[in-house]
């Protein structure tokens, strides 16, 4: 069964203090992995489509990479602004479906 | 660009009634989501159609889940009768179709309809 785990599942950090949040994957086959920011009352938003292992994409503080078993987001120098809950989800080779991890809430800390 | 509309925004109701919801996806967009999320817990995929036709359901509790989208715009979801276990977050998506073969890449949620069952 394919499945899709983040951690940790929570993260506080102070403002500038950088870290990393980890979604590990295991699938029969991965179309793609994807990056959503969700902020309290609101849908998610995304941020990245990774599709083969040794690709990064940035934005701002964010920076995304896949290896072949899990998927890391690096957010260096984080503002207040980023505290939200970080969603991963995966779209598996032949099937259209999306499946979501659980999410790493960040809270970052004047 | 609108984004996806849903309504209402919350809903309260008793366990055993029913409870609609309605989304209306971003024009152009052939395929729509809806995802169930409890507090807490990531999204659960519920149903997804590609225009008129559904291309997952395998997550609806059919006894009590229901799910349409007319002329393959708008969408409904209805839950008859309701259980304590729904109260959750019914959020609507849409995207590109590029077809079965192509990452769907992007979805586009709207804020979703807050159920609470009493």
């Amino acid at each position: 069964e394919d499945q899709v785990t983040q951690s940790p599942e929570a993260l506080r950090l102070q403002e500038g203090e950088s870290s990393s949040l980890n979604c590990s994957y295991t699938v029969s086959g991965l179309r793609g992995l994807f990056w959503y920011r969700q902020d309290p009352g609101k849908g998610p938003e995304f941020l990245f489509t990774l599709y083969s292992a040794g690709e990064e994409k940035e934005k701002e503080r964010l920076k995304a990479t896949l290896t072949k078993k899990e998927s890391f987001l690096h957010i260096t120098a984080p503002k207040p602004e980023d505290s939200a809950t970080y969603l991963c989800a995966v779209q598996v080779l032949g099937y259209q479906k999306v499946t979501f991890g659980t999410g790493t809430k960040l809270q970052v800390i004047p | 660009e609108a984004g996806v509309a849903q309504s209402p925004r919350y809903k309260i109701i008793e366990k055993r009634q029913s409870v609609a919801f309605w989304c209306n996806p971003i024009s152009g967009h052939a395929t729509l989501y809806w995802y169930q999320q409890i507090l807490g817990q990531g999204p659960k995929l519920l149903i997804q159609f590609q225009n008129n036709g559904v291309v997952d359901d395998s997550q609806l509790p059919k006894d009590r889940f229901s799910a349409e989208r007319l002329k393959g715009v708008d969408s409904t979801l209805k839950i008859q009768p309701a259980k304590l276990e729904d109260s959750a977050v019914y959020l609507c998506a849409s995207s590109l179709d590029r077809g079965k073969d192509h990452t769907n890449e992007k979805l586009f949620f709207g804020s979703g309809t807050q159920l609470s069952v009493l």
